[in-house]
């Protein structure tokens, strides 16, 4: 199956909110509310920060939050701040036979 | 405290078969619904997804890579192992295992990942 469709970069000052879109099918964004994000600083293992659409693990800031509709689904950062500067991947579960999990195509988020 | 930590060769030649061992540690792959995923990434690349084998063996693979993966798990030794067979220079990356907790759909602790680098 094909990659989700994510924006390559999106930039943001300190203190303002970015939405990153991720944009899938039927089959998997659209089908299953299984979407999660991830992000991942430069040399580190993916942290996981939203899933189920719109759920944040224990602990994890409330600056982060997630939506969907139809088949695209969005991850919002409110109060950008410095050390939010990283990559983020969005992935669903898909209905395919052969396999569970589909991943996006990555964005980097610049903080200015 | 749920840990995964991949090993394996840092250098494989063209052609030969690459065998990588996630150790696990703080759950079990034997309870019900949990499962461990294989992803890869490129260097300055994104994130594939490879395959995942839950606690009752099941395995699921990327559809493109199904023919030369295999995922298996040995619970006594709390491990799970993933082969790539006849591999090339374009599956040089930094492979990740990761937990995927049994009442989610997601992958919630990644290992710290491991730099394979196909290459004669």
């Amino acid at each position: 199956q094909s990659a989700l469709t994510q924006p390559a970069s999106v930039s943001g000052s300190p203190g303002q909110s970015i939405t990153i879109s991720c944009t899938g099918t039927s089959s998997d964004v659209g089908g299953y509310n299984y979407v999660s994000w991830y992000q991942q600083h430069p040399g580190k293992a993916p942290k996981l920060i939203i899933y189920d659409v719109y759920k944040r693990p224990s602990g994890l800031s409330n600056r982060f939050s997630g939506s969907k509709s139809g088949n695209t689904a969005s991850l919002t950062i409110s109060g950008l701040q410095a050390e939010d500067e990283a990559d983020y991947y969005c992935s669903s579960y898909t209905s395919s036979i052969t396999s569970n999990w589909v991943f996006g195509g990555g964005t980097k988020l610049t903080v200015l | 405290q749920i840990t995964l930590k991949e090993s394996g060769p840092t250098l494989v030649k063209p052609t030969q078969t690459l065998t990588l061992t996630c150790n696990l540690s703080g759950f079990s792959l034997t309870t019900v619904g949990v499962g461990v995923g294989w992803i890869r990434q490129p260097p300055g690349k994104a994130l594939e997804w490879l395959g995942i084998i839950y606690w009752n063996g099941d395995q699921r693979y990327s559809p493109s890579l199904r023919s030369r993966l295999t995922i298996t798990m040995d619970t006594s030794k709390n491990h799970v192992v993933l082969t790539v067979t006849n591999v090339d220079p374009v599956d040089t990356a930094t492979y990740f295992c990761a937990h995927r907790p049994s009442s989610w759909y997601t992958l919630d602790y990644w290992g710290q990942g491991t730099l394979v680098t196909v290459s004669s």
